[in-house]
């Protein structure tokens, strides 16, 4: 499986905008970008996804670098609720796969 | 917004009781998928299910677990005979299978099982 690498933690402050990195460098040219993200206590929650071109939806923005080995989810303006573990999953395109989590990203929000 | 859905939040049981474990996934998916989280620890695939079968298992899926769709709503997860480390948040999940180009999974709130 193609593996991503992202930073332990990061901290932001509240309503301030948030990017966090994921690193892909063996990804291939069918593989997709997901998001998840894990709030204490609860079930992963699907964020976003993209292929390509850069993706918007209510919860986030994801940028997707030129050449594909790298992207950013991008949280807009940080809330109190965002503060959860963000996981990025490459998946291939068609067909059910099983999700493998890594260790994710902790992202603390500041009051 | 459909969402995932599963009973009973908490679960505490005695070492070696059977435990089941029910989910109702988003109504037009079709994969069903079990993951667990040991406190501290990262989700783990436990096992896929599709047109009543199981799809894929990890090694942690032993004979001690089975999975069933009993009717066309519910989706259950059956530890048979539990053990003090089976204690784990359960989380089922469903997609499409990825008719929309690639699969994603829509988790519910989780099961927390405590063997004691």
């Amino acid at each position: 499986d193609a593996k991503t690498t992202q930073p332990n933690s990061m901290e932001s402050n509240e309503e301030e905008p948030v990017h966090l990195p994921c690193n892909h460098s063996t990804i291939s040219g069918t593989d997709y970008i997901h998001w998840y993200r894990q709030l204490p206590s609860q079930g992963p929650e699907y964020v976003i996804h993209g292929l390509t071109s850069n993706v918007n939806n209510r919860m986030a923005s994801l940028a997707i670098a030129e050449d594909r080995k790298s992207s950013t989810l991008i949280l807009h303006r940080a809330t109190l609720r965002d503060a959860a573990v963000y996981y990025c999953i490459l998946t291939y395109s068609g067909g059910y796969q099983k999700v493998t989590f890594g260790t994710g990203t902790k992202l603390q929000v500041i009051p | 917004e459909p969402e995932v859905t599963q009973t009973p939040s908490h679960q505490v049981t005695q070492m070696g009781q059977e435990v089941i474990l029910r989910c109702v996934p988003i109504s037009n998916h079709l994969y069903f998928y079990w993951y667990r989280q040991i406190l501290g620890q990262k989700v783990e695939f436990l096992v896929s299910f599709y047109n009543n079968e199981i799809s894929e298992k990890s090694e942690i899926f032993d004979d001690q677990f089975s999975v069933e769709r009993p009717d066309g709503s519910n989706f259950t997860l059956k530890i048979r005979s539990t053990k003090l480390e089976d204690s784990a948040m359960y989380f089922c999940a469903s997609s499409d299978g990825g008719a929309t180009g690639t699969d994603t999974q829509y988790f519910g709130p989780g099961t927390r099982l405590t063997v004691l």
